[in-house]
């Protein structure tokens, strides 16, 4: 079975930029939940959506917005990018059925210059 | 006080040591508790959830105390491969379920 994918795996991007990250969930997985990871730090969470519908935002500036489609793959972007947001993005599914725990994806890093 | 807090490390112990990581969580009402492993630039992975009555799998025994808010993870007779960095994280529930971690606590195992 193929697990969470992301893509593109690393982007370079400069200040006031946008970016538009993607997640696929495992298959059977109606929920994703975005984090970001920033170096030494671990993941904070983001959003998490369940059945194209956001659940939940974390504690991140409206800069950033994602949604998910009806094949339960998301994206997540970031506007008016700055040098703060250089991190590690992963995307998480999970499944109700198994008691939503989150696998993660191999994520995007993301450099802003 | 962070949500979860453990020791950033980095512990350094030789193969076939055991060593110990703590952690301690805030929120009383947290419900799942779980360790996960990071290799460097590398996604987290689950390595196993936590449990009141204690869980062991292998070389890994995982314990929580909700009295004190404290969960530890145990690892007998390291290998080289179980350098990494561990992450403490807790599961909250309001509508939704969301992962807290903690910064994780990095082992390097030596030959």
């Amino acid at each position: 079975d193929a697990g969470v994918t992301q893509s593109p795996t690393h982007l370079i991007k400069t200040r006031g930029q946008h970016v538009t990250l993607r997640c696929s969930p495992i298959s059977g997985h109606k929920s994703v939940s975005w984090y970001q990871q920033v170096l030494g730090q671990g993941p904070q969470f983001i959003f998490q959506y369940y059945e194209k519908e956001e659940r939940g935002r974390g504690n991140f500036p409206d800069r950033f917005s994602a949604r998910q489609f009806p094949n339960y793959s998301s994206e997540l972007n970031v506007n008016a990018l700055l040098l703060g947001d250089s991190a590690l993005y992963l995307c998480a599914s999970s499944s109700l059925g198994e008691g939503e725990t989150q696998y993660f994806g191999p994520g995007t890093r993301l450099l802003v210059l | 006080r962070k949500e979860v807090e453990q020791d950033p490390g980095p512990f350094n112990v030789p193969e076939g040591a055991t060593v110990a990581f703590n952690c301690t969580y805030s929120n009383s009402a947290s419900q799942s508790f779980f360790w996960y492993r990071q290799d460097c630039r590398k996604e987290p992975k689950l390595l196993m959830s936590v449990y009141s009555s204690g869980n062991e799998d292998g070389r890994f025994t995982a314990q929580l105390n909700r009295a004190s808010q404290y969960i530890s993870l145990l690892i007998r007779d390291s290998k080289l491969s179980d350098s990494a960095t561990y992450l403490c994280v807790v599961m909250g529930y309001s509508g939704y379920s969301t992962l807290t971690f903690g910064k994780g606590t990095m082992l390097l195992v030596s030959p």
